[in-house]
């Protein structure tokens, strides 16, 4: 069975400081995996997604997370949070047994709050 | 323009009532979701629908049914309300229903049962 967990649930950062936020998956199969963001009262966003092209993915607003099969992590990074940065990360597996169907399996969710 | 859309954007409403959610995706994409997210802010997939068919369906009460008129409507109606489902209701659209298909999310409903 595939899953995801997510280290913290609230995670707080100085303005200008680097920003990560910890996710480990478990899968039998190669993921893939997503993170993606939601700000108050909005639906979710996806910042990026590991489909095993690149272990680097470079997503939006700047956000970047490594795939580290070794240690079964996707962890999210941004190297100076700002202000608009404040808001409900999640980190989400696809799970499916096969290639013509999936769903989202989502983490419990980290919500950063950013101080000035 | 609107890519996944969803109404009512708000609903409040009393136990026992009947009630319906509406999606509409204008992305072109053939598979669409609904996802309950809890007051914990925990997301859990209820249904998928691919080309007007049913291929997801978790365990869910069968008081709620989803149904797709055509590939860019997905609506989500709810028998007999109760206060347990009181939560955000999101809609998602995919391409494809493949495992590395982005879904995209609607601004989602938010429901609340009196």
């Amino acid at each position: 069975a595939q899953s995801v967990t997510q280290l913290g649930s609230h995670v707080s950062v100085s303005e200008g400081a680097l920003v990560l936020l910890r996710c480990n998956y478990s899968s039998s199969v190669p993921p893939y995996l997503f993170w993606y963001v939601q700000y108050p009262n909005q639906g979710l966003q996806l910042l990026l997604k590991y489909t095993s092209a690149a272990t680097l993915v470079k997503g939006i607003n700047g956000f970047e997370a490594e795939f580290k099969k070794s240690e079964t992590s996707f962890h999210l990074t941004k190297p100076s949070a700002h202000m608009s940065d404040a808001a409900e990360y999640f980190c989400a597996v696809s799970v499916g047994t096969t290639d013509s169907w999936g769903k989202l399996q989502f983490g419990a969710g980290t919500q950063v709050v950013v101080t000035p | 323009d609107t890519a996944v859309s969803q109404t009512p954007k708000y609903l409040v409403t009393q136990m026992g009532n009947d009630k319906s959610i509406k999606c509409e995706q204008n992305l072109g994409h053939d598979t669409m979701y609904w996802y309950k997210q809890d007051s914990k802010k925990f997301l859990k997939i209820m249904f998928s629908y691919n080309n007007k068919e049913l291929i997801i369906n978790e365990t869910v009460p069968n008081r709620f049914s989803p149904k797709s008129p055509d590939k860019a409507h997905l609506n989500l109606h709810i028998n007999s309300l109760e206060l347990g489902d009181s939560a955000v209701y999101f809609c998602a659209s995919s391409l494809r229903s493949r495992l590395q298909e982005t879904q995209y999310f609607g601004p989602g409903t938010r429901l609340l049962v009196l």
